[in-house]
């Protein structure tokens, strides 16, 4: 079963504006990280943040985790059309030696 | 581009046939995983191994058959599928076992099968 709950399902913004996805998850966790898949391809890591950090920045990206709340979100600046694509987070140490993903975002980029 | 790579990039298969799926990687990592993944959904665990032994099978139906030759390489062996069955199937690769440390997944690109 899935761990994760992402919002929005979709979201659709004009280039250069800035993009909010949001994770909840249910178990305690070990770290959560962020995935990003282009239609018909594989996932590519972008982010880890482990259970004891709060907020991680990377380029662009920012994620912030909330481990009281059990959420995270992540929030791509100044976004491009190269960024459309599906975002998941997905939790590790809820569920032993495994890796589960969230529902996904399908953010898309408009120019 | 991936540094792990699958075999064949699509495959369309009869209900009575057997194939291989295939998947490499030379990053010196020492868990492998299978993930299947239908449209519009988020991959679905469905091995792991690490150092090459199976650690997880998360309930897959016996059709489907996994197989780890050395630490490089991961195959999935296909017999008797439903047509339920097609999707993208995904291998991915970690340093270590996601238990043993903060090692982020690598993923192919997968491998579309069409079961008909």
């Amino acid at each position: 079963s899935q761990q994760g709950e992402e919002d929005p399902q979709a979201l659709s913004i004009q280039e250069g504006e800035n993009a909010t996805m949001n994770c909840s998850y249910k178990t305690s966790i070990n770290n959560l990280q962020w995935y990003r898949q282009n239609s018909g391809r594989g996932l590519v890591h972008l982010i880890l943040i482990r259970s004891n950090e709060r907020e991680k920045h990377s380029g662009r990206l920012r994620v912030t985790l909330d481990t009281s709340k059990k959420s995270s979100s992540l929030l791509i600046t100044a976004s491009r059309a190269a960024d459309t694509a599906s975002y998941f987070c997905a939790t590790a140490g809820g569920y032993g030696n495994k890796l589960v993903f969230g529902a996904g975002t399908i953010l898309r980029v408009k120019s | 581009d991936t540094e792990v790579t699958q075999t064949p990039k699509h495959l369309v298969m009869g209900m009575t046939n057997k194939k291989s799926l295939k998947c490499e990687q030379h990053m010196g990592h020492r868990a492998m995983y299978w993930y299947k993944q239908k449209a519009k959904k988020p991959p679905e665990l469905m091995f792991v191994y690490s150092y090459e032994k199976l650690s997880i099978n998360e309930s897959v139906p016996s059709r489907f058959s996994p197989e780890c030759p050395n630490s490089s390489l991961l195959n999935l062996h296909l017999h008797a599928l439903q047509p339920e069955d097609s999707a993208l199937y995904l291998c991915a690769s970690s340093r270590t076992a996601v238990r043993e440390s903060n090692s982020p997944l690598h993923f192919g690109n997968g491998t579309r099968l069409t079961v008909t």
